[in-house]
Formats: structure tokens, sequence, C-alpha cells
């Protein structure tokens, strides 16, 4: 089955204590994106990647950090979380360019830093 | 530069009664169109797309939407909405000239189904 997998679902941590939220996904995309949803803004775009070791910042990248070293897995970092970053998170991953389809999302992982 | 515009934060409904989802964009390039919905804690499921070819795009599950390129426009419509239609409803573009997969969202409609 398609899927990207998100984990954890749920984190509560303290300012200041790093985490990482993970994702993989199964359809050899090359694309893949991290978001994060807010009350009344919608999805914006944190971090995304066009393959393996290429990474770019997206609408609102202060305070995260991606890497992209297997083409399966796009792990999410917060060296330092702050409040500000308490949110609902969601990995995505696609096919580029001519073959595009779809965008396929995860669960979610939703954080709260307090 | 994209932009999308969902007019409607809520929209309360009674159920069997048709609905419309408005959704209007801003770009100076060609785009791909989205539905995107969201149950109750869960994911975004794509609901239906509009790559090229014809307008009028269906889902499995009755919604149906019209790209109407002059009012760059993309409202969902249902002509009799269930208690299981109770969800969240993203509009999406992507820019199909550009080099990137990016999803440009508006800020989401809440459909809220009453029996």
């Amino acid at each position: 089955e398609a899927q990207v997998t998100q984990n954890p679902r749920y984190l509560i941590t303290v300012t200041g204590k790093k985490l990482t939220v993970t994702c993989s996904q199964n359809m050899n995309h090359e694309y893949m994106s991290w978001y994060r949803q807010d009350p009344g803004l919608g999805l914006r775009q944190i971090y995304y990647s066009m393959n393996v070791e290429v990474t770019d910042k997206g609408d609102v990248p202060e305070g995260y950090k991606v890497s992209r070293k297997e083409k399966r897995n796009f792990p999410l970092i917060l060296e330092s979380p702050s409040p500000n970053q308490t949110s609902l998170y969601f990995c995505a991953s696609s096919s580029t360019g001519k073959s595009y389809t779809e965008a396929f999302f995860g669960q979610g992982t939703r954080l709260t830093v307090v | 530069a994209q932009s999308v515009t969902q007019l409607d934060s809520q929209v309360p409904v009674f159920e069997e009664a048709p609905v419309e989802l408005r959704c209007n964009y801003s770009s100076s390039v060609s785009v791909y169109l989205f539905w995107y919905v969201q149950y109750p804690n869960q994911g975004l499921q794509l609901l239906l797309k509009y790559l090229s070819g014809s307008t009028l795009v269906e889902s499995i599950n009755g919604f149906e939407a019209e790209f109407n390129k002059s009012q760059t426009s993309f409202h969902l419509r249902k002509p009799s909405v269930h208690i299981s239609d109770t969800a969240e409803y993203f509009c999406a573009v992507i820019p199909v000239s550009y080099n990137t997969d990016k999803l440009i969202f508006g800020t989401g409609t809440r459909l809220q189904v009453f029996p």
C-alpha cells in the first residue's frame, strides 16, 4: 500500500529540547516536503527536497532543519523548539515534473511545546 | 507568485442539502488544481484534481469541481451532503511551469453537516 508514515503522531516537549519527527515514503518519490497547519492559516511549507541531498527552504523555515540522506526518508529536526512551533505538522511526497499526479500526506504529528 | 482564496471559513448545512465551497486562485502561469479533505484527527486526503482535459472533475463520493479559467475559480459542489462529509476542505494549486511540487493552499473551509 502506498503510504507516507510519520512518527510520532503526538508529541509534548519542553522549550529547548531537541526533537526529530520522522517521515518515510514507500513510493520512490523524488519530492518530499514538510508543512505546518495552523488555524486560519491553512498549510504552509517549511522545507522541501527535490531528491537525495537536495533540500531548500519553504515559506516558514526558521527554527527547523531537514536532511535527505536516503530517498525514502525526510526527517524534520527542531534543534531548540519554542512555543510558537506548537502546531500540526504534515509530511508529503510526490513524483515530479511530467509524471506528477498528486501529493500523498502522512497522518500528521501534533506537536506541543511548553 | 500564486495565492489561493477560500472565501468561507465555515459552512454549516443540513443533511441532504446542496453545498458549494468556493475557491479562487491567482497565478500568472497555468496551474494544477486540487481539493484535499481532512476528516477529524486525520491527515489530508486527495478529493479530486484538475491537471488537464475536461474542466469538470468528480470524486467517488459525489463531489465535483469545475475549473473556470476566466474566473480563476475551482469551486467544489455536492448536490446532497451526508453527515459523514463533515470535515475541513482545502483548495490548493501547483504552478505547472515551475520545477517544483510545492502546493499552495487556501486557508480551508470547515463543512459542518447537521442532521
